[in-house]
């Protein structure tokens, strides 16, 4: 069964920073990896879908990899904003399912 | 505007008592799902539906109900047999292998 990891649980960083947060999975054989934002209480928000045949999307600050081979995909923030504090998550879709990372709690400090 | 709505938001149930959790989309898409959320845990897969009229359970089905009459539709009903049913559930919907959130319902067991 496909087991998504994201590392680190939490960071705090400096307002200003850029930043990178780490995905992984076991199982290489996936349709996509989608990257979400989650604001406490709140729904997941789509930040980025990278589909299996690309290497990278970017929107705005926000630039996300994929390397299926390895089975990792880092989310790049460049320049981050206190408004970016929020939890991230990973998922990946095999075609019939999705599964999600445990997330990566960022707090970014004025 | 196109999305996914749940209700209610907050949702308050005595033990044994049965509950329904809506999620209605607007957004045409042929597969919806429930997902559980606990602090410091991923999302679990409750049910999935790829399409009217079918269902699969996920990873966390007992005590929990489905049915899918209308593409639009998927409710959710908890029931006594669940038996720790408090956490935040959310709905999705997704198209080409991309998911999509409602707002979510936190369900407290009294």
């Amino acid at each position: 069964k496909q087991e998504v990891t994201q590392i680190p649980a939490a960071l705090s960083v400096p307002e200003g920073e850029n930043l990178v947060l780490n995905c992984s999975f076991t199982d290489s054989a996936i349709y996509n990896l989608q990257w979400f934002r989650q604001d406490p209480g709140k729904g997941l928000t789509s930040l980025l879908l990278i589909q299996s045949s690309q290497r990278e999307q970017t929107s705005g600050r926000l630039n996300a990899s994929l390397d299926k081979s390895s089975g990792r995909s880092t989310l790049y923030i460049a320049a981050s904003q206190p408004g970016d504090s929020a939890t991230y998550l990973c998922a990946v879709s095999d075609g019939n399912q999705f599964y999600f990372g445990t997330g990566t709690s960022l707090t970014v400090i004025p | 505007d196109g999305g996914i709505t749940q209700s209610p938001k907050y949702l308050f149930r005595k033990e044994g008592q049965n509950v329904t959790l809506s999620c209605e989309q607007n957004l045409n898409h042929d597969a919806m799902y429930w997902y559980r959320q606990d602090p410091g845990q991923g999302l679990r897969l409750i049910y999935y539906s790829q399409i009217v009229n079918d269902f699969q359970k996920g990873d966390i089905a007992e005590g929990y109900s489905v049915s899918r009459e209308k593409k639009e539709s998927f409710p959710l009903t908890v029931t006594s047999a669940q038996k720790n049913p408090t956490a935040f559930y959310l709905c999705a919907s997704s198209r080409r292998n991309e998911q999509f959130f409602g707002p979510g319902t936190r369900l407290t067991v009294l």
